[in-house]
């Protein structure tokens, strides 16, 4: 099965801050990747598709990069709204596993 | 507007078996794979199972292979998770969820609120 693995856990960055978190595929997966934002006691969001395509409505400070085994979701200037937490899921195969999840927390 | 609401969640014991329902509404049904996924308490998300536009392809996490069935009613705009032999690692919010095609092989566009599975005895 295709793991994925994700840094950091926990990021800590003030409004403003341009920030970037990283997925990392243990076999390629072509650009067959997703990104979600989590909040407590809400659904998950999808915010990113096939590795680099926003999902409509999602504010375009959000961008997504990579093929193969590399990937990174970016928020260029991040906004209060934006304090949550992040999963990479790959759909490539069987198995669609998720990355463990990266915290962003306020500093 | 896409809407999924879960239902079925509730406090069983362990080895007993337990059936998710999730009624979908806003969208014709049947032109999309649907999936299971739970986040246990204090975890990061878990895809359980997926399955295709008409039932012909499944799939399921190495965690609950063998226990668990996915299934789906199109006359009824259901996706059904029948779950069996629990033990307290299943103790978790199982949401369900949309696929952004009727195939099987693509990432999840829509997301229901959850249903809390708790097993103990």
């Amino acid at each position: 099965d295709i793991q994925m693995t994700q840094s950091p856990s926990t990021l800590s960055a003030s409004v403003g801050d341009r920030v970037t978190i990283t997925c990392r595929a243990s076999q390629s997966i072509n650009t067959w990747l997703a990104w979600y934002q989590h909040k407590p006691g809400k659904a998950p969001k999808l915010l990113i598709y096939k590795a680099s395509s926003l999902e409509r409505g999602v504010p375009s400070r959000f961008s997504g990069s990579g093929s193969g085994t590399e990937f990174s979701l970016t928020i260029s200037s991040l906004q209060p709204d934006d304090f949550a937490t992040y999963y990479c899921q790959q759909y490539n195969s069987q198995s669609r596993a998720f990355g463990q999840g990266t915290k962003v927390e306020i500093k | 507007e896409v809407q999924l609401v879960e239902s079925g969640g509730g406090l069983v014991q362990p080895g007993r078996s337990l059936r998710l329902s999730c009624a979908a509404s806003g969208f014709i049904f049947d032109n999309y794979a649907m999936h299971w996924v739970r986040q246990a308490p204090g975890k990061g998300l878990e895809w359980v199972s997926g399955i295709s536009w008409n039932g012909g392809s499944a799939g399921y996490a190495d965690s609950v292979r063998g226990r668990f069935t996915i299934s789906r009613d199109n006359a009824k705009n259901s996706l059904f998770l029948q779950m069996d032999s629990l033990t307290a690692e299943d103790t978790a919010l199982y949401y369900c969820a949309r696929g952004g095609s009727s195939s099987y092989f693509y990432y999840i566009d829509n997301w229901g609120q959850g249903s809390l599975v708790t097993v103990s005895s």
